[in-house]
């Protein structure tokens, strides 16, 4: 079954840019029937979502972070990438990728990766 | 944007107690509602897609119920494993929110 896994810096300094990987096995980014996404989750707290990319690389982002997000993808290494600049400490969480399955509006995430900490720290 | 208020926060049961968790949206979103369960430590996983399908794998004691803008997670006999945390997503619309999250916690 495909599973995604993320990796990268565990450590960012503020004003840096996070930038983070996940490679998927077992099942293609450049099939047509799934976006690819990244969530993050700060310690102790809730779910946000950051943004999707489709194969073709058109992306959609949370207008909260859009001006600090790129999604990238690399269909020749089956990975998608996240960047995000400027980061403050606000920006301290587990991140993880996850596909975003079905069709229209019935979508759902499903798998995720395992998540990976990133801390914004000098 | 359309926000997500989940209730309660926070829940005591026993094993083999019937629990429901609460969602609502700001505005209708239709079916489009996901339930996730999360465990210290590990990603989130689906348990529920567009309000009331099972996921493949996922024990039948978990049912989802709802449309418009309230919607309902229903464990029938918890389980030990099932003490997590639960969070209802709406896909209706991007940008994509949360719920806060409801923890369930063992009485």
């Amino acid at each position: 079954q495909v599973q995604l896994q993320e990796s990268g810096p565990g450590l960012v300094k503020p004003s840096e840019t996070l930038s983070l990987t996940c490679t998927v096995s077992g099942g293609s980014v450049s099939s047509g029937s799934y976006y690819w996404s990244w969530i993050r989750q700060p310690p102790g707290k809730g779910l946000e979502w950051i943004g999707y990319i489709y194969y073709s690389g058109s992306t959609n982002y949370n207008p909260s972070l859009k001006s600090r997000v790129t999604i990238s993808v690399d269909t020749s290494k089956n990975q998608f990438s996240l960047k995000l600049s400027s980061v403050t400490a606000a920006d301290t969480a587990v991140y993880y990728c996850a596909r975003e399955e079905g069709s229209s509006s019935e979508n759902w995430f499903d798998p995720w990766g395992q998540g990976t900490l990133v801390t914004v720290s000098s | 944007d359309i926000q997500m208020t989940q209730s309660p926060s926070s829940l005591s049961a026993s094993v083999g107690d019937r629990v429901t968790i609460t969602c609502r949206a700001s505005q209708s979103i239709s079916s489009y509602l996901n339930w996730y369960q999360q465990k210290p430590g590990k990603a989130p996983k689906l348990l529920i897609y567009a309000a009331s399908s099972l996921q493949s794998g996922v024990p039948s004691r978990f049912s989802g119920s709802g449309s418009g803008t309230d919607f309902t997670l229903t464990i029938s006999s918890l389980q030990p494993e099932d003490f997590a945390t639960y969070y209802c997503q709406q896909s209706y619309s991007t940008p994509y929110f949360f719920g806060q999250g409801t923890r369930l916690e063992i009485k």
